[in-house]
């Protein structure tokens, strides 16, 4: 495996469930990140992680709970979602640390909610 | 507060030649990207420009103008795989990404 990758790319869910997304990256990077994608919107950063520690929670609800127990492995897992929350979720891996840092995304998973 | 304007879409032919602008507000500067992500894959890496010029990379062109906060991406002899969408994101101050909301790049034969 090479780059970065996400399973599963397709997750269907009810309100009630509880699930995780799951993001791997093989490039030696130390920062990870998830983001939210929906249809003619700019990607919305969530969660940033930078060696291992969380750095931004850009005010999102608590039903999304990320998890970094590695440089190299990213989670976030999902309870009591809304229809709303259906979206395409990436996730992505850079360098680390400070300054400009080129960004690599993995394929995504499409989220619906029911 | 930090806005990034791009086009929603575009139509181009096949062969032809596409510029796709961006237009950006920011609190600080610490460069712009482009990135092109087919349908239903990853956004994948294009261009950085942080000093102003156009940087060249084989038919993808990328133009910065720092004191106008503009940008575009210049596509020449368009092929059908070029069919995307193209997504402007700036750095700021603070080495956040400012994304905007993509340009979806229609490309017929």
């Amino acid at each position: 495996e090479t780059g970065v990758t996400q399973t599963p790319r397709h997750l269907v869910m009810g309100m009630t469930n509880k699930k995780s997304l799951k993001c791997e990256q093989h490039l030696g990077h130390n920062a990870m990140y998830w983001y939210k994608q929906s249809a003619k919107k700019p990607l919305e950063l969530m969660f940033v992680y930078n060696f291992k520690e969380q750095t931004e929670n850009n005010s999102v609800p608590s039903r999304f709970s990320p998890e970094c127990p590695n440089s190299s492995h990213l989670f976030l897992h999902l309870h009591t979602l809304q229809p709303e929350d259906s979206a395409l979720y990436l996730c992505a891996s850079s360098q680390g640390g400070q300054g400009v840092d080129t960004q690599y995304f993995g394929p995504g998973t499409r989220l619906t909610v029911l | 507060g930090q806005n990034i304007d791009q086009p929603t879409e575009m139509t181009a032919t096949e062969g032809a030649i596409v510029q796709i602008n961006c237009t950006y507000q920011t609190s600080g500067f610490n460069g712009l990207f482009w990135y092109q992500q087919h349908a239903g894959e990853a956004p994948t890496f294009l261009s950085y420009n942080v000093l102003d010029g156009l940087e060249e990379k084989g038919r993808f062109s990328s133009f910065l103008s720092r004191s106008k906060g503009y940008s575009y991406l210049l596509l020449k002899e368009l092929q059908m795989k070029d069919s995307a969408s193209y997504l402007c994101a700036v750095m700021d101050s603070n080495y956040q990404l400012i994304w905007g909301a993509g340009t979806k790049l229609i490309i017929k034969p």
